[in-house]
């Protein structure tokens, strides 16, 4: 059965902070791991790594894939309180369908 | 205008009713899913469809059903509602053969069953 479990739950921090957010998975045929922002809204997409090692970056965002250890990490620096989120993290599996975590609620402090 | 819509955005609804949920998209794409999000619990797969004459369960089908009209159309059916029914609905979508997995998701349907 295809698991994606993520770390923490929920973390409060203050603006300028950096914050590192957690997923690891076990999916059957892994092709790639997401990770998704959702707001008061529908999730939007934030990246996709398919290979150990390579940092995908978006502004003050980064990813990192480990495909040995099944982990993945999201990085966010200089935090702002327009990232206050849940960030998802998701990996298709069998049928290449996603199965998503649970999701860490990120909330940042002025 | 947006490439996924979900109709009702908002819909409060008495324990034993039929519901349906329809889902609407302009992309082209073949694939498209409905979850539904609870707090604590992520999103949650309910059915999927892959193209017009395929449809899939997801890991929480009991209770729901689902028709894929055509290919930008696909509804999800509560065929007698109950309360813990009660939760955010997803409908998404996907491109066959897009290598990055992607989905993009329509805005949500908030569906409260009293």
């Amino acid at each position: 059965e295809d698991k994606v479990v993520q770390s923490p739950l929920s973390l409060v921090v203050h603006e300028g902070d950096t914050v590192t957010l957690n997923c690891s998975y076990e999916v059957t045929n892994f092709r790639s791991l997401l990770w998704y922002k959702q707001e008061k809204k529908a999730p939007t997409f934030l990246f996709m790594l398919t290979s150990s090692g390579i940092e995908k970056k978006s502004g003050r965002l980064s990813s990192i894939l480990d495909k040995k250890e099944l982990f993945s990490i999201l990085n966010i620096t200089a935090t702002q309180t327009g990232d206050s989120a849940v960030y998802l993290c998701a990996g298709p599996g069998s049928a290449r369908q996603l199965t998503f975590g649970s999701g860490t609620q990120l909330t940042v402090l002025p | 205008d947006a490439d996924v819509t979900q109709t009702p955005r908002n819909r409060i609804t008495k324990t034993g009713k039929r519901i349906m949920l329809e889902c609407s998209q302009t992309k082209g794409h073949d694939r498209m899913y409905w979850y539904r999000q609870d707090p604590g619990l992520g999103l949650r797969l309910i059915y999927y469809s892959f193209d017009v004459k395929d449809i899939n369960k997801g890991e929480i089908s009991d209770g729901y059903s689902v028709s894929r009209q055509a290919q930008a159309k696909f509804s999800l059916s509560l065929e007698s509602a109950i309360p813990n029914q009660t939760a955010l609905y997803f409908c998404a979508t996907s491109d066959w053969g897009n290598p990055t997995d992607t989905q993009y998701f329509g805005p949500g349907t908030r569906l409260t069953v009293l």
